[in-house]
């Protein structure tokens, strides 16, 4: 069954620090792994969208990295803001047409000051 | 502001009803995806059109049922509502398929009662 596990389920960090969240698959076919982030309330806002061969993608503050071989994507967030007070969500694609989509349970973040 | 237009925000209703959650996608986009978000369950992926046409289905139960129209706007309707059926309803939408981010609405907060 495809699966999509990712931790910690929830953190707390001090605004300025950097954290790093975790994204474990056992999508296949594999075809590219997305991060959301969504505000309590709002729907998700994608961050990056990385495919096979993409190691690393950044949007801003954001950094994802993505090893295909051992099934393991991360976000990193430097800086963090009081705005970055979210769930991230992980999600695998299986096919190009980005509708075979299986969703993490997302990791819960909240900065505090 | 994503560009995706759901309604209504909210809706409450009883068991064995029927209602209709609408969609209006991004200017230009062609793809429109629905999503199910309940309590204890990440978002789960119900149904994708492309141009007015299905496209995927996800796990979309048989008493629930989408279109889309020729202006692309979407209707997502669910029938006999069960208590479980109580959830956020997601709509999101992408100019085709494909490796392209998906843009969400705010959703429709479903709650039988």
């Amino acid at each position: 069954k495809n699966q999509v596990e990712q931790s910690p389920q929830s953190l707390i960090i001090l605004e300025g620090k950097n954290c790093t969240l975790q994204c474990n698959y056992t999508v296949s076919p594999f075809s590219n792994l997305r991060w959301y982030k969504q505000d309590t309330g709002r729907g998700p806002v994608s961050l990056t969208i990385m495919t096979f061969s993409e190691n690393t993608k950044s949007n801003g503050r954001y950094t994802a990295t993505l090893d295909a071989d051992t099934k393991q994507s991360s976000l990193h967030i430097t800086a963090s803001q009081l705005s970055d007070s979210a769930s991230y969500i992980c999600v695998v694609s299986e096919d190009n047409a980005g509708n075979m989509l299986t969703f993490g349970g997302g990791t819960r973040l909240m900065v505090k000051p | 502001d994503s560009g995706v237009t759901q309604t209504p925000k909210h809706l409450i209703t009883a068991t064995g009803q029927r209602v209709t959650l609408r969609c209006s996608p991004r200017s230009g986009d062609l793809s429109v995806y629905w999503y199910q978000q309940s309590l204890d369950q990440g978002l789960q992926f119900l149904i994708q059109y492309y141009n007015g046409e299905e496209r995927a289905k996800g796990n979309i139960l048989e008493r629930f049922s989408a279109q889309q129209f020729p202006d692309l706007h979407s209707e997502l309707n669910l029938s006999s509502l069960e208590l479980g059926d109580s959830a956020l309803y997601f709509c999101a939408s992408s100019p085709s398929s494909g490796n392209q981010p998906q843009h969400f609405g705010d959703g429709t907060r479903l709650s039988i009662l």
